[in-house]
């Protein structure tokens, strides 16, 4: 099983402020195969990135991600008031389990 | 355009069962894997299980192997999770998602709260 470490646990910052949030993976995940969500309370996750980089639909693009092998990057370019949320990455290569991050909550500082 | 909503949750004693559902619309469900992904209160996503387009293969977190059982019926657009034996731990918000490309998920349901308390 590929266990995500996401870190760290709580990300400080203030409106218009970057934000980059890690995960790393316990060993290689394959073809990139890394998504990240925001979920906010009583919400459903809501998917930005799969594939490492690549943004879903419709997600803005001071939204990016970056990475392969087992280091992945979430940035927020310049945080936005509805960006304050927790993120969650998720490995979906290989075999099961398929595994998400213990996630990191971004906050207003 | 695309949606999953769930039912079936509520509460239920220790050793009880469960079963959830999920409707599909706004896409041919045929099509896709799905799967179930669960959140304890004030923690993080859990996979539990997904079933591949057909209804032919399916595949189970360790923690809920041998107890739960995840199924489809195509011809009605419904995914669905049956629950035994069921114990505190499995306390959640259960989430049906469409598998994208091996497991990622575009579409989510609103989730259903299950609650195992005696």
């Amino acid at each position: 099983e590929i266990v995500l470490t996401q870190s760290p646990g709580t990300l400080s910052l203030s409106p218009g402020e970057r934000a980059t949030l890690s995960c790393r993976a316990s060993q290689s995940v394959s073809s990139s195969y890394l998504a990240w969500y925001q979920q906010k309370p009583g919400q459903a996750p809501r998917l930005l990135i799969y594939g490492a980089s690549s943004r879903a639909t419709g997600i803005p693009d001071r939204f990016s991600g970056s990475g392969s092998g087992t280091d992945f990057t979430l940035t927020i370019s310049r945080l936005e008031p509805e960006d304050f949320a927790v993120y969650y990455c998720q490995q979906y290569g290989g075999s099961p389990p398929l595994t998400f991050g213990g996630g990191t909550k971004v906050e207003i500082k | 355009e695309v949606q999953l909503v769930e039912s079936g949750g509520g509460l239920v004693q220790p050793g009880g069962s469960l079963r959830l559902s999920c409707e599909a619309s706004g896409f041919t469900f045929s099509s896709y894997w799905m799967h179930w992904v669960r959140q304890a209160p004030g923690k993080g996503l859990v996979w539990v299980s997904r079933i591949n387009s057909e209804g032919s293969s399916t595949t189970y977190a360790d923690s809920v192997k041998g107890r739960f059982t995840i199924s489809r019926d195509n011809a009605k657009n419904m995914l669905y999770l049956q629950m035994n034996s069921l114990r505190a731990e499995d306390t959640a918000v259960y989430y049906c998602a469409r598998g994208q490309q091996g497991g990622y998920y575009y579409y989510w349901g609103q989730g259903t709260l299950v609650t195992v308390s005696s």
